[in-house]
């Protein structure tokens, strides 16, 4: 069945570091892929999207690709604060003829605590 | 507008016991899904909710069951409940015919058996 696997945590990382949290995912047919994030003491909230191979999605100054071939979702920021300590979740939506099932996948989570 | 809330956020039980938890959509949702977050854990979906009846469903047991009203508000009930059933459950709405597949989540209510 489908499935994501992303990198175990907890990431510490100093302020202005550069940050990649590795996903990669197995799936049948073609899935959107999700990063979400829970602050501490907050819902699930979604950070960014990507639809089909080849998108970027973006947002706060994160971003990732969606690599098709290497069925990757690799999440980036070029330079941490420590407003970003969260948890991140890699995630998938299956797709059907009929669109997306609205049913997520997730990764198990990566814990950032970012040190100023 | 009020997003996604749920009830209560915090609730302990026994052993065998049951255990109803309340969701009420964000305004203009009508599809509502349920997950369970154990901790250190990804969520796992549960169950999904439209037009009153049970759309799909995870891999979870029939101790687990779910009901939709027609304001769109949904509860998850847990019978028999089992140590292993401690856990955060987030509920999720979204529009039914949402093309990307976004969720927007509740806060979750946390059940811890004893």
């Amino acid at each position: 069945g489908d499935s994501v696997t992303q990198m175990e945590g907890p990431v510490t990382l100093s302020e202005e570091a550069f940050l990649t949290i590795n996903c990669t995912y197995t799936a049948t047919g073609y899935p959107s892929l999700f990063w979400y994030v829970q602050y501490p003491g907050e819902g699930l909230q979604l950070l960014l999207k990507a639809t089909k191979a080849d998108d970027k999605g973006s947002n706060k100054g994160f971003e990732a690709t969606y690599r098709k071939e290497t069925t990757s979702f690799h999440l980036e920021k070029g330079s941490v604060q420590v407003s970003d300590s969260a948890v991140y979740f890699c995630a998938l939506s299956g797709v059907t003829g009929s669109g997306n099932t609205g049913k997520l996948i997730f990764g198990q989570g990566t814990t950032l605590q970012v040190k100023p | 507008d009020a997003g996604v809330t749920q009830s209560p956020t915090h609730l302990i039980k026994t052993r065998g016991q049951q255990v109803t938890l309340r969701c009420s959509p964000k305004s203009g949702h009508d599809t509502v899904s349920w997950y369970q977050q154990a901790l250190g854990q990804g969520p796992q979906f549960i169950f999904q909710y439209y037009e009153e009846e049970e759309r799909q469903r995870g891999n979870f047991p029939d101790r687990f069951s779910g009901h939709q009203f027609p304001n769109y508000s949904s509860e998850l009930n847990v019978n028999a409940l089992l140590l292993g059933d401690s856990a955060l459950y987030l509920c999720a709405s979204s529009p039914d015919r949402v093309d990307t597949g976004e969720l927007f989540f509740g806060e979750g209510s946390r059940l811890t058996v004893l």
